[in-house]
């Protein structure tokens, strides 16, 4: 399958408790986001990846941690979930070079989580 | 700061009425923009961008945008909207030398038969 592939797409936990959000891409490209999307916030930003083993904070980073080991997965991590996470989550990817696919997102599906 | 900012948090229209959701930004470079849509229960899809040149652009569904530079917006229209439109409407702000896109709030299109 081409495209961006979130998993699991909906999930239900409880305060505390360690989650783990995959995101898995077969456009092999260089940049991968992760956002939240949350009533009147619209998306903001938790992390992005330039590379492999190369991430970097967004505007909502605290609670969340990220990993790339490999071009094609983007990980988020919970390190114990909040009530204040329930939210929506998107991966996004962007290729490089110029020309008409330059700067364009392209989003997954998204994984709705639930922290009760 | 840098910004986006949609002032119309929910619209409706009938089918076949016009539409023209808004969008002003604050940004220090020149400025990329897009917009994006997003049907229940979907990821977001790109509408259209401008990145230069004509300022007036077409996207897919029929919509269209314009650029304009003294206002900083980047309003979008559609001439007659079908009841297939209804979702939310995501404008968006980059630039040549970011790697991250500005989010609006996005506006929430309703449409009435």
């Amino acid at each position: 399958d081409a495209g961006i592939t979130q998993s699991p797409r909906h999930k239900v936990t409880e305060t505390g408790t360690p989650v783990t959000l995959r995101c898995h891409q077969t456009e092999n490209h260089r940049y991968m986001y992760w956002y939240r999307q949350d009533p009147g916030h619209g998306l903001r930003l938790i992390h992005y990846s330039y590379g492999v083993k190369d991430t970097d904070k967004g505007e909502v980073s605290d609670g969340y941690s990220v990993s790339r080991s490999k071009t094609e997965d983007f990980l988020l991590t919970l390190e114990s979930a909040t009530s204040s996470q329930t939210s929506v989550y998107f991966c996004a990817t962007q290729g490089l070079g110029m020309g008409d696919g330059a700067n364009v997102l392209t989003f997954g599906a998204g994984s709705r989580l639930t922290v009760l | 700061a840098q910004s986006v900012t949609q002032p119309d948090i929910h619209i409706t229209v009938s089918e076949g009425a016009s539409l023209e959701l808004r969008c002003n930004y604050s940004y220090g470079a020149t400025p990329y923009l897009f917009w994006y849509v997003q049907s229940p229960g979907q990821g977001l899809q790109l509408l259209l961008k401008y990145f230069s040149g004509d300022t007036l652009v077409q996207g897919i569904k029929g919509f269209e945008a314009e650029f304009k530079r003294s206002q900083s917006s980047f309003n979008l229209r559609k001439p007659s909207v079908h009841w297939s439109d209804a979702a939310e409407y995501f404008c968006a702000v980059g630039a040549a030398n970011t790697d991250k896109l500005i989010f609006g709030t996005g506006t929430r299109l309703q449409v009435f038969p």
